[in-house]
């Protein structure tokens, strides 16, 4: 079946720091994959998405590369800031599932000044 | 072009009181899907819904809840008889629902918060 698993959090970073979030995920055929962030008290965002092996997706400084050879999709960000503290959460959507996500557990960042 | 929105934001119930939660997808999305947050959890999926039809049910309870997505009018997530377990945020996400293509992605409400007392 098809699940995604997270590093589990929480996860305290200095300002500046470099982040990594592990991302893993068990599929059949060629999912797509997500990442979301969401702020304190608000729903889910989009941060960015990869839909084949190899593609890299970027937004607001975040980077995930989809590897289809160690299943990954790990987030990386090369200077966090305060106003990056939120919870990922990693998703895919099967190849062969239509519309239906799979969501890891979310891992929790805060970000010190 | 307004997001999902869901509403209330906030709702308490007491236990045994029927709870009521309503999401409206984005213009021209017709597939909704419920999840629930609970508290130091991630999501999880409940149901999956285009209109006047539930396409994935697999996620939620087999007693007290229940959803819908008539042909007019918002989504409903309906719990029964709320227990103090049920307390949680519940999001709604819409969709396209063009499956198959890269612009199939799922837009999150901001979620009702419940409480039960």
């Amino acid at each position: 079946g098809n699940s995604v698993t997270q590093m589990e959090g929480p996860v305290t970073l200095s300002e500046e720091a470099f982040l990594t979030i592990n991302c893993t995920y068990t599929a059949t055929g060629y999912p797509s994959l997500f990442w979301y962030v969401q702020y304190p008290g608000e729903g889910l965002q989009l941060l960015l998405k990869a839909t084949k092996a190899d593609d890299k997706g970027s937004n607001k400084g975040f980077e995930a590369t989809y590897r289809k050879e160690t299943t990954s999709f790990h987030l990386e960000k090369g200077s966090v800031q305060v106003s990056d503290s939120a919870v990922y959460f990693c998703a895919l959507r099967g190849s062969n599932t239509g519309n239906q996500f799979y969501f890891g557990t979310g891992t929790s960042l805060t970000v010190i000044p | 072009n307004a997001g999902v929105m869901q509403n209330p934001r906030h709702l308490v119930r007491r236990r045994g009181q029927e709870a009521r939660l309503r999401c409206s997808p984005m213009k021209g999305h017709s597939h909704v899907y419920w999840y629930r947050q609970l508290p130091e959890e991630g999501l999880k999926f409940m149901v999956y819904l285009q209109k006047e039809n539930i396409i994935d049910e697999s996620g939620m309870p087999k007693e007290r809840f229940s959803a819908e997505f008539p042909k007019e009018g918002p989504s409903i997530l309906r719990i029964q008889q709320v227990v103090r377990g049920d307390s949680a945020a519940y999001f709604c996400a819409s969709s396209p629902g063009l499956a198959g293509t890269t612009k199939n992605i799922q837009y999150f409400g901001a979620g009702t918060r419940l409480s039960v007392l």
